[in-house]
Order: C-alpha cells, then sequence, then structure tokens
C-alpha cells in the first residue's frame, strides 16, 4: 500500500464546477506540498502545507493532521487547470526530507 | 526570479554515447535535487546535492553520474544508458533541504530517449 494515496485518480469536470481533490497519507508528516503538471511538462509547486488552510487565487489546500488528510479545490475550474495534481509529503523527523509522492489526480476541465 | 532553468528541453542518444543535462538557478538556492519520471508515473528521486555536496544518493545506476560544480549549477552525465533510462530527467532546488525552506522549485524538464 502507497504512503501517499490520492483520489480520484482521474476528474473530468465542466468549466465552472468546484473540484476537490484528496490525499490521505499514512506516515507522521512535517509538511504536504501540492503540486501541479501539465501534460509532458514541469512540475509547479502550489502549496506547503504543515496545518490549517492556504488560498491562492481560485485554489484552496487544507489538511488535517489528525485524520492525515489534505485536500485540494479549485473554484470556478477552468480548462487551463487540466493537470495532473501531485500530493507528496516531506516525512517527518527523518534524516532525509525527500518527498513521498502520491500517484497523481489526471484533471480535465472541459469547457 | 523563480526559474530552474533545465537544457536540453530534448534529447535522444545511442547507447554507446556521452551526454549531460544541464540544471542551473539563481536563486540562491543550496539544495539541489534531480528526479526521474516515467510516464504516467511520480516522480523518482535519483540524487540530492545539499552546500554542493552529495548528500543522498538513491542507489542509482552508475551509468549516471551528477556533479555539482558550484551553487548555482547541477550537471547529471549519462555514459552507456539502456532504453528503460528513457524518461523525463526533472532538476528542482530549494532553499535548503529541510523543513520550511524545503520547498523545491522544478524545472521544465529534460525529454531523453535512448535508442
Amino acid at each position: 500500500k502507497n504512503e501517499v494515496e490520492q483520489s480520484p485518480q482521474n476528474l473530468t469536470a465542466q468549466e465552472g464546477e468546484f473540484i476537490t481533490i484528496n490525499c490521505s497519507y499514512s506516515v507522521g508528516i512535517s509538511a504536504l506540498h501540492w503540486l501541479q503538471q501539465h501534460p509532458g511538462g514541469g512540475i509547479v509547486s502550489l502549496f506547503m502545507l504543515s496545518s490549517g488552510k492556504k488560498k491562492h487565487g481560485r485554489l484552496i489546500a487544507t489538511i488535517n493532521i489528525q485524520e492525515k488528510h489534505s485536500s485540494l479545490h479549485i473554484t470556478a475550474s477552468h480548462p487551463r487547470d487540466s493537470a495532473v495534481y501531485i500530493c507528496a509529503v516531506i516525512r517527518g523527523g527523518g534524516a532525509t526530507n525527500k518527498l513521498i509522492f502520491g500517484t497523481g489526480t489526471l484533471l480535465a476541465v472541459q469547457p | 526570479d523563480t526559474e530552474v532553468t533545465q537544457t536540453p528541453k530534448h534529447l535522444v542518444m545511442g547507447m554507446t554515447n556521452k551526454k549531460s543535462l544541464k540544471c542551473e538557478q539563481h536563486m540562491g538556492h543550496r539544495a539541489m535535487y534531480w528526479y526521474k519520471q516515467k510516464a504516467k508515473k511520480p516522480p523518482e528521486l535519483m540524487f540530492v546535492y545539499s552546500y554542493e555536496k552529495l548528500s543522498i544518493n538513491e542507489s542509482v545506476p552508475s551509468r549516471f553520474s551528477p556533479e555539482c560544480p558550484n551553487s548555482s549549477l547541477l550537471n547529471l552525465h549519462l555514459h552507456a544508458l539502456q532504453p528503460e533510462d528513457s524518461a523525463l530527467y526533472l532538476c528542482a532546488s530549494s532553499q535548503d533541504i529541510r523543513g520550511t525552506k524545503n520547498i523545491q522549485y522544478f524545472g521544465a524538464g529534460t525529454r531523453l530517449s535512448v535508442l
């Protein structure tokens, strides 16, 4: 079983819809990242969270440390939001800081 | 400037060739990373440099040889690669390797094809 699980694996939405992508993890963490990757392209870091909630434009990320769960929300979705969204965690108290990646959520927003 | 620049964008090489991938950042970051990403899979960490010293080597075959000539530059030297090494190679950097300074900024990647 992966240490970081994402759901759904694939998501198709209509333009304007509110989108939620979920991430659950099974290890203690020091931080959680949400990343965006467009097809064939590099990765953009959207958020780094260790508690609470962060907002940037139409994107909102929340984390519940007790439940080991994070969500990424996209309001008023747009076709340009179509991408793979990846959740990644940094294990807490570890000797290394390497990211443990989820398998990603492929989002397609249709006009 | 929050940019990590990778060159070349695309590379095709034969199994007997020697080539190098280059990564550059001018954000004053002291940690730099190489990742390998196969299609529809998450990135896999290969190497981490911290203050120009190799900090993590994830048991990568010796046909991949990293080099960090200075704090802004990271190279990945390739020799005698196999077709299964074809992938997207991503470079990233962060202010430090630990804690809240560990937001990693990724480059656009080099798409490598080994024939």
